[in-house]
Formats: structure tokens, C-alpha cells, sequence
């Protein structure tokens, strides 16, 4: 039972370009939640995707958006990149929200924005 | 407003030491959960345990054991016996009752076990 699945793993952008980040979430999971996780930080909410749309979100600009397909996968976008958006951007996943109190997440896409 | 306080930002000790880690939080919520995990290099937040607000049982598992007192807003972990694979940045979170999907950080303790 494949666990939860990010891709890419590293990727360096430079400044104004758009990266995209992608999010495969556990079997039974219909629920993916983005975090960004800062360098000696702790993971901050970005925002969640369920049922294909964008529930809950975090106090992160409008260059942050994000999709979550039938499958239940999701994509993260952020455009006009900026330097302090280099971090380990973490998914993830969970069943109706997490009501459950379950959550899994993915082993991260590292983003360095030059 | 969710707040998670990890007041100890680094904690070195020698191996077979016991250790504390402590978490604050603050929540206007009355249901919530709390959760312990641990971020190793690689990246990926492992699950360490999940309580519900309403049950301060104490939990122990294995080496690991959980201290949970309502009444002073502590989620306390102890790691009994330390070994250097318990080496990791360890974070506590907290979430809404119906929503754990959306949970708040402390910004992590960085323990090292030193052989």
C-alpha cells in the first residue's frame, strides 16, 4: 500500500518563474493538505483540497493556488517565485478532512528559488 | 487563532539519558487534537501519536511516553533510554476537532543523542 507520494523531489527555480508541485495522497484518502515548511521552522498550512476543491486556507498570498483532480491527487502552484518561497513544501493526506485525527505525509519537494 | 509553543529549540544529551520535550499550546476550541511527530534528514514527518482533548490518559509505547495536562495547555514527551537513532527534529501539532488536515506547528526541537 503505496504511502504518500510527492514528486518532484528537489528542483531549483529562480526568481518570477512558476513551479508546479505534485501530490499523490494515500489508498482511501480523499483529503490533501499543503504545507511549507521553512528552514528551522515548523510546517505552516498553505491550504487543503477535498472533493476537488479548495476548503481551508492559510495566510499565504494568491500566487499560491492549487487543484486537486477525481483521482484525489493534487498540484500546488506558486507563480512570480520569490526568494523566501525556497522550502520543503510537505503533502498530506487524509480521509474526510481528517475527522478521523489520521494524517499522512509525503516525504516533501525541496524548492530553492535562486 | 491556534498557537503551539516548543520552547526548547535544541536538547543534546548522551545516549541511555532520559528526556523530556515539552509543547504549550493555546485553542479556543474545546475538542481538539494533539499530535507528536518526528522529522529525521530526510524530510518526512513521521506519526508519533494523535490524542483527543478529552482523554488525558497518560500513554507510554515503548521508550516513548506522553504527558497530557488540560488544565496547564502541556502535551510533554519523554523519551526514556535515548539512542542515537532518536536523533531528529520533533514537532508538536495541534488541529481542529473535525479537521486534522489542517494542524498547527511549534517550530520543533532538535534532539541529539550523543554515543
Amino acid at each position: 500500500d503505496a504511502g504518500v507520494t510527492q514528486s518532484p523531489t528537489h528542483l531549483i527555480k529562480t526568481r518570477g518563474q512558476q513551479v508546479t508541485l505534485r501530490c499523490s495522497p494515500k489508498s482511501g484518502h480523499d483529503t490533501v493538505s499543503w504545507y511549507q515548511q521553512a528552514l528551522g521552522q515548523g510546517p505552516q498550512f498553505i491550504f487543503q483540497y477535498y472533493e476537488e476543491e479548495e476548503r481551508q486556507r492559510g495566510n499565504f498570498p494568491d500566487r499560491f493556488s492549487g487543484h486537486q483532480f477525481p483521482n484525489y491527487s493534487s498540484e500546488l502552484n506558486v507563480n512570480a517565485l520569490l526568494l523566501g518561497d525556497s522550502a520543503l513544501y510537505l503533502c498530506a493526506s487524509s480521509f474526510a478532512r481528517g475527522i478521523t485525527g489520521e494524517l499522512f505525509f509525503g516525504e516533501g519537494s525541496r524548492l530553492t528559488v535562486l | 487563532a491556534q498557537k503551539v509553543t516548543q520552547a526548547q529549540t535544541e536538547i543534546s544529551v548522551v545516549e541511555k539519558e532520559d528526556v523530556t520535550l515539552d509543547c504549550v499550546y493555546e485553542t479556543r476550541d474545546t475538542t481538539y487534537y494533539l499530535f507528536w511527530y518526528k522529522q529525521p534528514p530526510s524530510g518526512e514527518l513521521v506519526f508519533l501519536i494523535r490524542r483527543n482533548s478529552f482523554d488525558e490518559q497518560n500513554e507510554i509505547s515503548g521508550r516513548y511516553s506522553w504527558n497530557f495536562q488540560k488544565s496547564t495547555s502541556s502535551f510533554n514527551f519523554t523519551i526514556t533510554a535515548s539512542q542515537v537513532v532518536d536523533s531528529a527534529v520533533y514537532f508538536c501539532a495541534l488541529s481542529e476537532w473535525a479537521n486534522a488536515g489542517k494542524s498547527t506547528f511549534g517550530d520543533g526541537t532538535t534532539l541529539t543523542v550523543k554515543p
